[in-house]
């Protein structure tokens, strides 16, 4: 058990709002990655973070942005959610070059 | 463009068979990962292999990286209901810092 929470675990929400998504971790992991898995498309990238206030994007990061202002805590927004948006997003951390996942977000965009 | 091809996408057997799955690429990667997922939860990550030729036994699931480090396989012996899931593959390559990629996945289904 890597010590990773993501809240809430199911979201529904109208197309142009906002939306945050949160990744805590208790076990003080530099690296920490947001993905979105989709089927047909696996696991995909959207941004990531080397250290506090250190983010980077991934290959899906269009319409996301996140921040770190907190080790333990890593945030996913969607500025104005669309519906392509819909999807189940997991968080990870990484520890010696492997990853451990969150039990995920499903969110519903409509 | 997926960087690693997983097949089949989907395997359906019945209990007590065996099974292959395949992580192909033409990219070298410095590690690779196996993950297995179930329906509602993240993926679990079930071994690393690190090395050309590798070889990893866990139970009754062998995972083997290829001489060249572009390709994996995972083979299960004597399937039981309870590997039904989602196997996920993905590589990491050190000059993309901690990144990985991930191949699409093989859903397996072993039907008792």
């Amino acid at each position: 058990d890597a010590g990773i929470t993501q809240s809430p675990r199911h979201k529904v929400t109208e197309t142009g709002t906002p939306v945050t998504l949160r990744c805590h971790q208790t076990e003080n992991h530099r690296y920490m990655y947001w993905y979105r898995q989709d089927p047909g498309h696996g696991l995909r990238l959207i941004h990531y973070s080397y250290g506090v206030k250190d983010t980077d994007k991934g290959e899906v990061s269009d319409g996301y942005s996140v921040s770190r202002s907190k080790t333990e805590d890593f945030l996913l927004t969607l500025e104005s959610a669309t519906s392509s948006q819909t999807s189940v997003y997991f968080c990870a951390i990484s520890a010696n070059y492997e990853q451990y996942f969150g039990p995920g977000t499903r969110l519903t965009v409509t | 463009t997926q960087l690693l091809e997983q097949s089949p996408q989907f395997l359906s057997i019945q209990e007590g068979e065996n099974l292959t799955v395949y992580c192909n690429s033409s990219s070298v990667f410095s590690s690779l990962q196996w993950y297995r997922q179930e329906p509602g939860e993240g993926p679990v990550l079930l071994v690393t292999v690190v090395t050309g030729g590798e070889v990893k036994k866990l139970k009754r699931l062998t995972f083997q990286f290829g001489d060249a480090r572009k390709d994996s396989s995972l083979h299960i012996t004597a399937a039981q209901p309870g590997d039904t899931g989602l196997y996920l593959c993905a590589g990491a390559i050190k000059a993309a810092g901690n990144k990985l990629t991930f191949g699409g996945g093989t859903r397996v289904l072993v039907k008792p």
